[in-house]
């Protein structure tokens, strides 16, 4: 019954190497977000969607890219991995068009050597 | 610009005992706030939020937060910490209208000691 699916959840890649993470969700969601976590910074806002082909950046952009195909399909890509991008990625939806309550996704970890 | 600070990043509680955790924010227009937890090798999980109604928000797991506009304080309460508490809790802002995004502290890990 989850209502966001991250594909893959777990992956081991090395410098220089391209990744793509997916997100998929089930709620039709127009809005949609990739953040990372890391230990002493929260979560940080990577890009997010507002609809089929809109994009925008967030606060930490550099290094990675987006697409938005279809509605329930949320693509981050990173076109040459690098070590500071090891990290815990989070896909979330907004659930609450109002006041910004986002839904999440169970995670993806990346680690880079 | 809106921003959450979440002091400290570890807090040890007894179980049974009252668990708080801090969270002051700073935003230039009404906010709506949040509080997420997330267990081990999990997403976060929406604890509860305040959007402008009631001030004394209650959530899930016998938590509350009360929004305290004068002292712009949402801090998390518990009156009695449980062994399954034990997560990592954030706190979140986002600023009303179309578009709002949110913006997280940088979290609070509490342990619960048996």
């Amino acid at each position: 019954d989850a209502g966001i699916t991250q594909s893959p959840r777990h992956k081991v890649t090395e410098t220089g190497t391209p990744v793509t993470l997916r997100c998929h969700q089930t709620e039709n969601h127009r809005y949609m977000y990739w953040y990372r976590q890391d230990p002493g910074h929260g979560l940080r806002l990577i890009h997010y969607s507002y609809g089929v082909k809109d994009t925008d950046k967030g606060e930490v952009s550099d290094g990675y890219s987006v697409s938005r195909s279809k509605t329930e399909d949320f693509l981050l890509t990173l076109e040459s991995a690098t070590s500071s991008q090891t990290s815990v990625y989070f896909c979330a939806t907004l659930s609450g068009a109002d006041t910004g309550e986002l839904f999440f996704g169970e995670g993806s970890r990346l680690t880079v050597l | 610009a809106q921003s959450v600070t979440q002091l400290g990043s570890h807090v040890s509680v007894s179980e049974g005992a009252l668990v708080l955790l801090r969270c002051n924010y700073s935003s230039s227009v009404p906010p709506y706030l949040f509080w997420y937890v997330q267990y081990p090798n999990q997403g976060l999980q929406l604890l509860l939020k305040y959007t402008s109604a009631a001030t004394l928000v209650k959530g899930i797991n016998g938590f509350e937060a009360e929004f305290k506009k004068s002292e712009t304080s949402f801090h998390l309460t518990k009156p009695s910490a449980h062994m399954s508490d034990a997560a990592e809790y954030f706190c979140a802002v986002s600023e009303s209208g179309a578009n709002s995004k949110l913006t997280f502290g940088k979290g609070i890990t509490l342990s619960v000691r048996p």
